[in-house]
């Protein structure tokens, strides 16, 4: 049981470049969410989706889109990446509502911005 | 507003002895509260949760204990090995969204 996925695991980029990470997952969870890592900050919402073809926005939206076209996958994209954008970025999913539910994290893309 | 905070930044324990790990939210009306651990190089994983119906919950050495009186829950993991170093933090889902609160984190080292 893969859980949550994501790929790739490290990215380097040039300062405009843009990219999309993707998120699997095999649970048949409902509800996804992107969050970036910074050091001493926690963990940050960026965006979520509570289904198929819904996405919406959390603490730290901008610069970034997301996509949910299928309910296993939800893709994080940088438009044009900024060196601020450099973080740790972890998507999690749940079985529904959070009320009462845990997330499950994946192992996070480590990106820089250069 | 809301927060769900900690209250040390790093925790040194000594191997085989019992770690305890502090957590306060300010959300009275909060129902449900997790522990995550976080290893060096991957994803938050969970740990345990419990219930506001509930002030102790046990796990395989881990318990959390609950005061609602003065919002404040812990982590107590018991006979501390060199495995359990990592980040541990606690989350809540506030009720009526979607978003989780998360702590920064403790950062538990376990000497040898």
């Amino acid at each position: 049981n893969a859980g949550v996925t994501q790929t790739p695991k490290f990215r380097v980029l040039k300062t405009g470049q843009s990219m999309t990470l993707l998120c699997a997952q095999d649970m048949n969870h409902e509800y996804m969410y992107w969050y970036r890592q910074d050091p001493g900050m926690g963990l940050r919402l960026i965006h979520y989706s509570v289904g198929e073809g819904t996405t919406a926005k959390g603490e730290v939206p901008d610069g970034y889109n997301v996509s949910r076209l299928k309910k296993q996958n939800f893709l994080l994209g940088l438009e044009s990446a900024a060196p601020s954008q450099t973080s740790v970025y972890f998507c999690a999913s749940s079985l529904s509502r959070p009320l009462n539910q845990p997330q499950h994290f994946g192992d996070g893309t480590r990106l820089s911005i250069l | 507003g809301e927060s769900v905070g900690l209250h040390l930044p790093t925790l040194s324990v000594q191997e085989g002895d019992n770690s305890i790990i502090n957590c306060a939210y300010s959300n009275s009306a909060s129902d449900y509260f997790i522990w995550y651990k976080q290893e060096s190089g991957k994803g938050p994983q969970f740990i345990i949760d419990i219930r506001s119906n509930m002030d102790k919950r046990q796990g395989q050495r881990v318990t959390v204990l609950l005061n609602k009186t003065v919002k404040h829950l812990s982590l107590q993991i018991a006979a501390t090995q060199p495995g359990d170093s990592a980040v541990y933090f606690c989350a809540e889902p506030p009720s009526g969204t979607y978003k989780y609160i998360f702590g920064t984190g403790t950062r538990l080292k376990v000497l040898a």
